[in-house]
């Protein structure tokens, strides 16, 4: 079975600072891929970023980048140069590519400090 | 285009009541799901779609009934409601050939009492 696991249950960081928020997950599936979410809270889901485990690079979209590592199993969410609306709940979510499925993790609740 | 809509946005059931959560989706997506968010956890799936007519079970199906008789709609029915549902429901819908692009509804706030 897969798994998900996000340690940080809240987080502070400084406006314009980067901030790396953790991902480590738990899959015998040789392919899968891996999501981050973004829940303000307004309520609604939010993707920010994929990778698939046959990825070479990491994925970047604007100021988010994944900084994947297969060997540990990880897959962390690096936000640069912190603003202010990027406070919100973030998931981490894994599926393989056989299937649809989505497992989240517990999210990591990102406060930024102006 | 109007995404991925749910209604209603909030619904208050009494215990023992049934219901309906909708959900439609107008890009002509071939998955759809449905997952619930407890307070202060992630979401899990209840049940999915790859397809008009192929419905499949997901984490915590128990409770909840779907069916896809279109591609555009994939309702979710609570035969016999419980305060255990109390929860908000997320419908999502992707494309088949793109399953990792995800859009997700509004969400629907149900309490049971």
């Amino acid at each position: 079975a897969q798994k998900i696991t996000q340690t940080q249950p809240g987080m502070f960081v400084q406006e314009k600072e980067a901030v790396t928020l953790d991902c480590t997950y738990d899959t015998s599936d040789p392919s899968y891929g891996l999501f981050w979410y973004k829940q303000p809270s307004s309520g609604e889901m939010i993707f920010l970023i994929y990778q698939g485990s046959y990825d070479q690079q990491n994925a970047t979209e604007g100021r988010y980048s994944l900084n994947f590592q297969k060997a540990r199993k990880s897959a962390n969410l690096v936000i640069s140069a912190s603003q202010l609306g990027d406070s919100a709940m973030y998931f981490c979510a894994i599926t393989m590519d056989s299937s649809y499925k989505l497992i989240f993790g517990s999210g990591t609740r990102l406060l930024v400090r102006p | 285009n109007a995404g991925v809509t749910q209604t209603p946005k909030f619904q208050v059931l009494k215990t023992g009541q049934s219901m309906t959560l909708q959900c439609a989706q107008d890009m002509n997506h071939e998955y759809m799901s449905w997952y619930r968010q407890d307070p202060g956890m992630g979401l899990r799936l209840i049940h999915y779609s790859v397809g008009a007519g192929i419905t499949d079970q997901g984490e915590v199906p128990n409770g909840y009934n779907v069916s896809r008789s279109t591609t555009e709609d994939f309702p979710l029915r609570l035969l016999s409601a419980a305060p255990s549902q109390t929860s908000v429901y997320f419908c999502a819908s992707s494309p088949a050939s793109r399953f990792y692009e995800q859009y997700f509804g509004p969400g629907t706030r149900l309490t049971v009492t």
